[in-house]
């Protein structure tokens, strides 16, 4: 039961450049989420999706998109890349209902550094 | 704006001494409060405490939650070097509209350090 995937690993980006961090699981949930987290600073929420076809802004949702592709699916992308963005990206999901309380599950995240 | 403070920052202990980690909250529309060990990669779920006042246990690691004093407590017994870790606190609120949960408000974390 492989959770929740995050690709790729690692990625250097050059300022401006774009690019997509994908995220799948494999549990059926719901909700799933993109966080960041910077030394010093924990973990902050970039955007959720509650169910499949919606998105919402987290806390730090400037120069980034999502898309919940499917249940299953739910990328982040940075459309010009900055320093500030420097950071370790998770992916994480939830069963998620209003009535169902349960813990996030978390991806092994992405170490992006731009330049 | 939810907020969640950790205390300490970091800490360094020997082998076989006892923790206790701190955790206080403001957050409105309370739901629960989670406890995740963060080691080189993935943080991991240790506890989730919805209710005041009953203890949550799993081997030497234990935790509760105090609402009306609006903080939670890790201990952390028996300390071994596998221990050392950065301890994160989350709290979930009830999202009132729409429905669904709108993610976890995360503390800095404890940073632990276990000597031998």
């Amino acid at each position: 039961n492989a959770g929740v995937t995050q690709t790729p690993k690692f990625q250097v980006l050059k300022t401006g450049q774009s690019m997509t961090l994908q995220c799948a699981q494999d549990m059926n949930h719901n909700s799933m989420y993109w966080y960041r987290q910077d030394p010093g600073m924990g973990l902050r929420l970039i955007y959720y999706s509650a169910s499949e076809g919606t998105t919402d802004k987290g806390e730090v949702p400037n120069g980034y998109n999502v898309s919940r592709l499917n249940k299953r699916e739910f990328s982040l992308r940075l459309e010009s890349a900055a320093p500030s963005q420097t950071s370790v990206y998770f992916c994480a999901s939830k069963p998620g209902t209003v009535s169902l309380v349960g813990p996030l599950h978390f991806g092994n995240g992405t170490r992006l550094t731009v330049t | 704006e939810d907020k969640v403070v950790q205390s300490p920052l970091s800490l360094v202990v020997h082998e076989g001494d006892t923790v206790t980690l701190n955790c206080s909250y403001e957050v409105t529309n309370f739901r629960s409060l989670l406890w995740y060990k963060q080691e080189k990669k993935a943080p991991t779920f240790l506890f989730m405490l919805t209710s005041s006042g009953i203890e949550k246990k799993s081997g030497r690691l234990s935790s509760i939650l105090d609402k009306k004093e609006l903080f939670s407590i890790l201990n952390i017994t028996a300390t071994q070097t596998g221990d050392s870790a950065v301890y994160l606190c989350a709290v979930e609120a009830y999202v009132l509209s729409g429905g669904g949960a709108d993610g976890l408000t995360f503390g800095k974390g404890t940073h632990l350090i276990i000597q031998p």
